[in-house]
């Protein structure tokens, strides 16, 4: 089993670029996060899923949107980046309360 | 709202010391659990522990949670140049459902060979 894999591991946008971040996870798990982390402020959460189809917003959903049309894929898109974007994010699935989380993907905003 | 921090924000100790962080939270809890980053990967679960437990033990890891100081402690026993990572807390609430976790900001930990 790979697990969680994130796409791509680092990319570099300029301000009012728009990209998506594409999660996928083999273990069947119904809910799927998405998580920024940056430099003494731990993981914050953006956005959720509790199953296919369904989505939520977590504690700094802003300037981010997410769609989870399939069980095994979680998309995260910036529609418009800006600088505060600059991030590492991580994707993680669960089917109780522990989470696996993927690689991580290095995105800086110019 | 930030909900569990951990002390020290940074550790250093020589091969086969132990080490010992701690995590704090603000309000009730249903459960509280361990991770641990190693530099440039994502979060590897480490150790659940419920509300009702006080200590739980896996391999060289033992978790302790006193409820009424609302904190946690990780002690790593006999520790390994492999055991230099971040460790973070993530605390799951009472009225939440599974998702509702929150993490701290993490205990770097290195160890010296």
């Amino acid at each position: 089993n790979a697990g969680v894999t994130q796409t791509p591991k680092f990319r570099v946008l300029k301000t009012g670029q728009s990209m998506t971040l594409l999660c996928a996870q083999d273990m069947n798990h119904e809910y799927m996060y998405w998580y920024r982390q940056d430099p003494g402020m731990g993981l914050r959460l953006i956005h959720y899923s509790v199953g296919e189809g369904t989505t939520a917003k977590g504690e700094v959903p802003d300037g981010y949107n997410v769609s989870r049309l399939k069980k095994q894929n979680f998309l995260l898109g910036l529609e418009s980046a800006a600088p505060s974007q600059t991030s590492v994010y991580f994707c993680a699935s669960s089917r109780t309360r522990t989470r696996f989380f993927g690689p991580g993907t290095r995105l800086t905003v110019l | 709202s930030q909900q569990g921090e951990e002390d020290p924000q940074a550790l250093s100790i020589q091969e086969g010391e132990n080490a010992t962080m701690n995590c704090s939270y603000k309000t009730s809890i249903n459960n509280l659990q361990w991770y641990r980053q190693n530099s440039g990967r994502g979060l590897v679960h480490l150790i659940l522990i419920r509300s009702n437990e006080r200590e739980k033990h896996s391999g060289r890891l033992r978790v302790t949670l006193d409820t009424s100081k609302k904190s946690s402690s990780l002690l790593i026993t006999a520790s390994r140049a492999a055991d230099t990572a971040s460790y973070f807390c993530a605390t799951g609430g009472t009225t939440s459902g599974t998702y509702k976790y929150i993490f701290g900001t993490g205990t770097r930990l290195k160890v010296l060979a």
